[in-house]
């Protein structure tokens, strides 16, 4: 069955620093990949979308890479602050799926720490 | 902006109690959704629909059903609620040809519903 994974534990990240959240899948023959940010209580809000023929894509302090071989996107945050700290979470399209073939993560809390 | 509605932000019912989610958006998106979030387990998928009058099951469809009468306006429903039916629960649109879904959804801030 398909499977996205992120990591569940908190990631704590000094202010300025660089942020790397990590999302592997299995099982998937992707169309695209997409990360949204989630703050407490709200909806999550959509940053970015990388298709399957990219390696990269950047927005601002925003960087997503997609690796098909290792079944892998990396998100970064450079220059991190305290206003990026929510839940990362990343979801997956699988080639040929219809609208409910959009998978989820289940997010990654990330710590922005001044 | 794309805007997506949902009509109430917290609800208190009680088990056995009939309970109406409405969802509007404002940008003639072909494609709704309805999602459930609880910790540990992640968004899943209830429904969705891509067409007016046309829906279909997600991952989770029981113990819920959906209406699509325009467009704009998603409902889903929960004929006899559970306590295991208290849930964030949010929605989503998208553009969208046929079943495809073309782009990124957007999501309304969520009805926290709480089952006693």
């Amino acid at each position: 069955s398909q499977k996205i994974e992120q990591n569940s534990e908190a990631l704590n990240i000094q202010e300025g620093k660089t942020a790397t959240l990590t999302c592997n899948y299995t099982n998937y023959s992707p169309a695209y990949l997409q990360w949204y940010r989630q703050d407490p209580g709200r909806g999550p809000v959509f940053l970015l979308l990388i298709r399957e023929n990219e390696k990269e894509k950047r927005k601002e302090r925003l960087k997503v890479t997609f690796d098909t071989t290792l079944k892998q996107s990396l998100f970064h945050i450079t220059a991190s602050q305290p206003a990026d700290s929510a839940t990362y979470l990343c979801a997956l399209l699988y080639s040929g799926g219809g609208a409910d073939g959009l998978t989820f993560g289940k997010g990654t809390h990330l710590i922005i720490q001044p | 902006d794309v805007k997506v509605t949902q009509s109430s932000r917290y609800l208190v019912k009680r088990t056995g109690e009939k309970v109406f989610l409405e969802c509007v958006q404002d940008m003639d998106h072909e494609n709704m959704f309805w999602y459930r979030q609880d910790p540990g387990l992640g968004l899943r998928l209830i429904y969705f629909s891509y067409d007016v009058k046309m829906k279909e099951k997600g991952d989770i469809p029981e113990g819920y059903s959906v209406s699509r009468e325009k467009k704009e306006r998603f409902s889903l429903i929960l004929e006899s609620a559970s306590t295991n039916q208290t849930s964030m629960y949010l929605c989503a649109s998208s553009l969208g040809r046929g079943r495809t879904l073309i782009g990124e959804l957007f999501f309304g801030e969520g009805s926290r519903l709480t089952v006693l």
